[in-house]
C-alpha cells in the first residue's frame, strides 16, 4: 500500500516561493508520474505538474513559467517549487501517484492514459502577508 | 482547456438508494474519464478509469458509463461510507493539460 504524505509552510508571503516536499512510502517510485495537483476555495482541482523517476518534467502550461518539481530518490520524496506567488495560489496542494500509459481502442482511437491512483490528504498553504 | 462541467452540485440521497452524478465535458474526450472519491480530511480515492473500468478493490456498487461529452457516476445502493465529494478528471486532452470538474457533493438525505 502507497502512502503519500505532504509537508511545507502553511504560509507564504505574497511574491516569495511555496516549497512543498511530498514522502512517498511503500512501492516502487519506478514507472509512475509523481504529480502535484491544487484546489484554490471555491474551485476545480488543478493540475500542476509532475516528475518522472529519470528526473523529467512537465507542466500546466499556466503554471509553466513558475514551478519546478524535483526529486530525491534516496528519501523517496518529491518537491514543489512555485516562484512568485500572489494570493491565487492559496489552495490545498496534493500530491499524488500518476499511472500513465498508452491505450488503444481502435485503429482511430488512441493515445494515453493519465489519471491519479494514490493521493496525499493535502497541505493548505495561505498566500499573505 | 477543456472545460468539465459536474452536476448536480450536491445530491441529497438516503441510504440505500441509487445516486447517479453527471459529468459534462466541454468537447469529446472520448473515454478518457476517471472518476474520484473524497471525504474531507482525507486523501482522495480513485474509483473508476476509462469512464467505466472500476480500480483494484472499488466495491460493484459503483459503476461508470458514457463517452464523448457526457459520463455517469452511478451508486446503486449508498452506504454511509459513500457520503462524500465526486470528480471527474479527463485525460484525453493531455498533452498539454488534464482538467477537473467542479465535484458534486453527495450528503445524507
Amino acid at each position: 500500500q502507497v502512502q503519500l504524505e505532504e509537508s511545507g509552510p502553511g504560509l507564504v508571503k505574497p511574491s516569495e516561493t511555496l516549497s512543498l516536499t511530498c514522502t512517498v512510502s511503500g512501492g516502487s517510485m519506478n514507472s509512475y508520474y509523481w504529480s502535484w495537483i491544487r484546489q484554490s476555495p471555491g474551485k476545480a482541482m488543478e493540475w500542476i505538474g509532475y516528475i518522472l523517476y529519470s528526473g523529467s518534467t512537465d507542466f500546466n502550461p499556466s503554471l509553466k513559467s513558475r514551478a519546478t518539481m524535483s526529486l530525491d530518490t534516496s528519501k523517496r520524496q518529491f518537491s514543489l517549487r512555485l516562484t512568485s506567488v500572489t494570493a491565487a495560489d492559496t489552495a490545498v496542494y496534493y500530491c499524488a501517484r500518476g499511472v500513465v500509459g498508452d491505450y488503444v481502442w481502435g485503429p482511430d482511437d488512441y493515445g494515453r492514459f493519465y489519471y491519479f491512483d494514490d493521493w496525499g490528504q493535502g497541505a493548505l498553504v495561505t498566500v499573505s502577508s | 482547456e477543456i472545460v468539465m462541467t459536474q452536476s448536480p452540485a450536491t445530491l441529497s440521497v438516503s441510504p440505500g438508494e441509487r445516486a447517479t452524478l453527471s459529468c459534462r465535458a466541454s468537447q469529446s474526450v472520448s473515454g478518457n474519464l476517471a472518476w474520484y472519491q473524497h471525504k474531507r480530511g482525507q486523501a482522495p480515492r480513485l474509483l473508476i478509469y476509462a469512464a467505466s473500468t472500476r480500480a483494484p478493490g472499488i466495491p460493484a456498487r459503483f459503476s461508470g458509463s458514457g463517452s464523448g461529452t457526457e459520463f455517469t457516476l452511478t451508486i446503486s445502493s449508498l452506504q454511509s461510507e459513500d457520503f462524500a465529494v465526486y470528480y471527474c478528471q479527463q485525460y484525453n486532452d493531455w498533452p498539454p493539460a488534464l482538467t477537473f470538474g467542479g465535484g458534486t457533493k453527495v450528503e445524507i438525505k
